[in-house]
């Protein structure tokens, strides 16, 4: 298996831009994880889909920022406009909830920078 | 809301020297206690996880140890190597995991 997939690896823009992050998860994974990881605010949960469907966004920051899981093998996230300060590496994960299958599966990152 | 902390949040040992890193966290219906490892510029890495049913696990030099009336639980490292120099994030769940602020551990040969 290939693990979770994560594009691009590196994003550099400028403020104001669209940014589209992608990520296809482990296949067979039922639950996936947008998280941001900064310095300063450590590695924080943006949002999760189960079954791609929205369980909780409580973590999305502000209306800029909105994902999307249209089938079971991809997600967006997406930051419009985006500001200096959503500099970040942002990373998914993906894992099988069922039973005692709770491990969380990361992809290998989004390094975004905002200038 | 979940508030985790570890402690301490930096570790320097010596190898071959144990290291301890604890949780504390706040919600009493967390039942899943993972630990994460992550090395410079790399995803986190599950590195052991533990359920509320039972109070230690062991893998080879780690292990996990929970305390659910005291809501914490704890990272074991015996005999360390400075291949495990890297931040350990504790990550208390069901399902939507709070990660802790992380703890970075060093160890020098």
């Amino acid at each position: 298996d290939a693990g979770v997939i994560q594009s691009p690896r590196h994003e550099v823009t400028e403020m104001g831009q669209e940014v589209t992050l992608r990520c296809k998860p482990i296949s067979g994974h039922n639950s996936l994880f947008w998280y941001r990881q900064t310095m300063m605010r450590g590695l924080e949960l943006l949002i999760y889909f189960n079954n791609n469907v929205p369980i909780d966004d409580s973590g999305m920051p502000e209306d800029r920022f909105s994902a999307k899981m249209p089938n079971a093998s991809f997600s967006t996230l997406k930051i419009q406009p985006s500001e200096p300060r959503d500099s970040a590496v942002y990373f998914c994960a993906s894992s099988l909830l069922a039973g005692d299958q709770e491990t969380q599966y990361f992809g290998p990152g989004t390094r975004l920078l905002v200038l | 809301g979940e508030n985790v902390e570890q402690h301490p949040s930096t570790l320097s040992v010596q190898e071959g020297d144990s290291a301890v890193i604890k949780c504390t966290y706040s919600d009493s219906a967390s039942n899943y206690f993972p630990w994460y490892k992550q090395e410079l510029g790399k995803r986190p890495q599950l590195i052991i996880d533990i359920r509320s049913n039972v109070g230690e696990k062991k893998d080879q030099r780690i292990a996990v140890t929970l305390n659910k009336t005291a809501k914490h639980f704890s990272l074991h490292i015996t005999e360390t190597q400075p291949e495990d120099s890297a931040v350990y994030f504790c990550a208390p769940g069901p399902d939507k995991l709070i990660f802790g602020t992380g703890t970075r551990l060093q160890v020098f040969p």
